[in-house]
């Protein structure tokens, strides 16, 4: 079992539709989750950061962080075009400058 | 802020040739830097990691005399492929953890630079 779980996708929605994007980890020890956004041919953007359980709320973005469940989630409400891109999704445990452990992605394609 | 820059962005070079890849962190000091590999629809694969003033730690299968990287000051590290051969060819990305911000925990990307080896 990998370590990080990400359906690849394509997700394909239309415009002003809610994405719901997830991934699945088996470490435990991870403590800090993040979201990045990459475009075609571009770096990773980074998106939103969490530290443990709970929701995190930034414009049309939340994420979500379920630690019992090993389960973290990133929803896009009135999804755009320009929101058309691959959602990474990556974790790192409790030291310092400790690595990130990314999932494969999923590529979302919003449709107007 | 947290602004990370790659240069080149994009480089053709001949097999047998070495490539330097420059990664800055423009607005921050970075005291870690991290190199990653990125294969046409994959995730990012980590390298190594850079600490200024001292040797990077290469991710296992990561052949250190061939990845050549320094990282001689809190905003400057680069990556030299060298003796590059056509399956070098991928899509090579920094990042940095930014004290600034506060945050150690996160790493801001560079944009990528893209080469491709003849």
């Amino acid at each position: 079992q990998k370590e990080v779980e990400q359906d690849p996708g394509p997700l394909s929605v239309p415009e002003g539709a809610i994405v719901s994007l997830n991934c699945t980890y088996s470490n435990s020890a991870f403590q800090y989750f993040m979201w990045y956004r990459q475009y075609s041919r571009k770096g990773p953007e980074l998106l939103m950061y969490t530290y443990s359980s709970g929701n995190k709320e930034d414009g049309r973005f939340t994420a979500q962080v379920d630690k019992s469940s090993k389960y973290i989630s990133l929803f896009i409400r009135d999804s755009q075009p320009s929101d058309s891109a691959t959602y990474l999704c990556a974790m790192k445990g409790n030291s310092g400058y400790s690595t990130l452990t990314f999932g494969k992605g999923t590529m979302l394609l919003v449709s107007p | 802020g947290a602004v990370v820059s790659q240069h080149p962005s994009w480089v053709i070079c001949k097999s047998g040739t070495s490539v330097k890849i420059e990664c800055r962190s423009l607005d921050f000091q970075a005291t870690t830097m991290f190199w990653y590999r990125q294969f046409p629809k994959q995730s990012l694969m980590l390298m190594a990691t850079s600490n200024e003033g001292s040797k990077a730690t290469y991710e296992q299968g990561v052949e250190k005399d061939k990845f050549l990287i320094n990282h001689a000051s809190l905003t400057l590290s680069t990556l030299t492929v060298t003796s590059a051969h056509p399956e070098d060819s991928s899509f090579y990305i920094c990042s940095a953890n930014s004290e600034w911000q506060g945050s150690r925990e996160t790493q801001y990307f560079g944009p990528g630079t893209r080469l491709l080896v003849l």
